[in-house]
């Protein structure tokens, strides 16, 4: 019931296109949904987070989207650009529970 | 603003030692985190410190794995008698408080090699 499954493994996208990244959780006690950007040789940065009383979120050109009925929630990542490759990791946690992760998407932007 | 310091950056090591992997958090947070990163994989639990004690230290793999933190500060996690699957990345990560929805500082991990 902690695991959070992440989807897919890696995504190639064309610069300009959108990157979708999905996660799905079975813990309904969870509250908290973060997401990291991990750059090579660096550790894992918190790019933008939900709570489940939203169904959306957005910063600039990251958008989390929240379905709290199927449990399921991901980023989107709109006009991606080659600076944004890099390793994505969905989260959550719940109360004062540790930060459970996803397995991480590995997004590839071609110029 | 110093971030989350972890020494050493690389380690190469032999199998049957013990190592000791160093974090310094931010100044003033007060939970703390190790986490594995296996090539390739996601983030593993390793154990959550709040001040110096540490109530959750579920996700050790096995008693050659241990942790302290003192002064509310500084952590060291210890591996004794290494071993070639422990070979990994070793993340720490601080945290203002253990709220949920603290967001982790991270910093850029220890690269454990056990040959």
């Amino acid at each position: 019931q902690q695991q959070v499954k992440q989807s897919p493994q890696s995504l190639i996208v064309q610069k300009g296109g959108i990157s979708i990244i999905n996660c799905a959780y079975e813990n309904t006690a969870f509250d908290y949904f973060p997401w990291y950007q991990q750059f090579p040789g660096k550790g894992p940065a918190l790019l933008i987070a939900i709570r489940p009383d939203v169904s959306e979120k957005k910063e600039g050109r990251f958008t989390i989207s929240f379905n709290k009925s199927a449990k399921q929630f991901s980023l989107h990542i709109m006009d991606s650009q080659p600076g944004d490759s890099a390793t994505y990791f969905c989260a959550a946690s719940w109360g004062g529970s540790r930060l459970t992760f996803g397995e991480g998407t590995q997004l590839t932007v071609n110029p | 603003g110093a971030g989350v310091s972890q020494s050493p950056s690389n380690k190469v090591t032999e199998k049957g030692k013990d190592v000791e992997l160093r974090c310094d958090p931010i100044s003033g947070h007060t939970a703390l985190y190790w986490y594995r990163q296996s090539l390739g994989q996601g983030l593993e639990f390793l154990i959550y410190f709040q001040g110096n004690s540490a109530p959750d230290k579920s996700g050790l793999p096995s008693d050659r794995f241990s942790a302290e933190r003192t002064g509310g500060s500084v952590s060291t996690l210890t591996i004794q008698r290494t071993q070639q699957e422990d070979s990994a990345v070793y993340l720490c990560a601080s945290s203002p408080d253990r709220g949920s929805g603290s967001p982790l500082h991270f910093g850029n991990g220890t690269r454990l090699t056990v040959t």
